[in-house]
């Protein structure tokens, strides 16, 4: 399976701070995407990183992937409170998204 | 705007009555996915359209149907609910298997 497994699976921060959250995989990908959830609702994407591709950035967010490590990592800048959500990692490789199980960011203002 | 409408939001059924499920998409994407999400648990693939194309996935309940009658429009029919069905289910779209766009979700109940 190429099931993505974030790490942790739920963080707590304070607004302002810095939050991370780690993916591991475990076969080949094409390319591996974050999604959002807000509670009771539907995924929004983030952002894609193809699988020749390290880092990349968007607005307040920092991903980066090390295909040798079989990982990724997201990473959230001057956090807020509307950022609270859970986070999703999905990989595609030989079959559609398949999703981990996701890390529940709290960001308390 | 351009999105992903599911309908309906909420549905409550009885255990053992079929259900439908709806998607329509303005994306114009060739793309249409459906999954089952559980509470506190990761969006699980049930099947996609690729085109026309169905691909059921392995592990998917025969309980659970697909179709597409056309390009804007998937539905998901769920021939006998159990309690075990009740779940979020979300529609996606997206252009080949590029970035998934996903629809607001239908809440299923059954009592």
């Amino acid at each position: 399976s190429q099931q993505g497994e974030e790490d942790p699976q739920a963080l707590s921060i304070q607004e302002g701070e810095n939050a991370t959250m780690n993916c591991s995989y475990k076969t080949s990908i094409n390319n591996l995407q974050w999604y959002r959830q807000n509670s009771g609702r539907g995924l929004v994407h983030l952002i894609l990183i193809r699988s020749n591709e390290r880092e990349k950035h968007s607005g307040r967010l920092r991903v980066t992937l090390d295909t040798s490590k079989k990982s990724s990592s997201l990473l959230i800048t001057a956090s807020r409170a509307a950022d609270t959500a859970s986070y999703f990692c999905a990989t595609e490789g030989n079959t559609p998204l398949v999703f981990g199980k996701g890390t529940r960011l709290s960001v308390i203002a | 705007d351009a999105m992903v409408i599911q309908n309906p939001r909420y549905q409550v059924t009885q255990f053992g009555k079929p259900v439908t499920l709806s998607c329509s998409q303005t994306l114009n994407h060739n793309v249409m996915y459906w999954y089952q999400q559980k509470s506190s648990q990761a969006p699980k693939l049930l099947f996609h359209y690729y085109d026309k194309d169905f691909n059921n996935e392995a592990d998917t309940p025969d309980n659970f149907q697909s179709r597409r009658p056309n390009t804007s429009f998937c539905f998901l029919d769920i021939r006998s609910p159990g309690l075990g069905d009740a779940a979020m289910y979300l529609c996606a779209t997206s252009l080949y298997l590029d970035e998934q766009f996903f629809g607001p979700g239908t809440r299923l109940t059954v009592l």
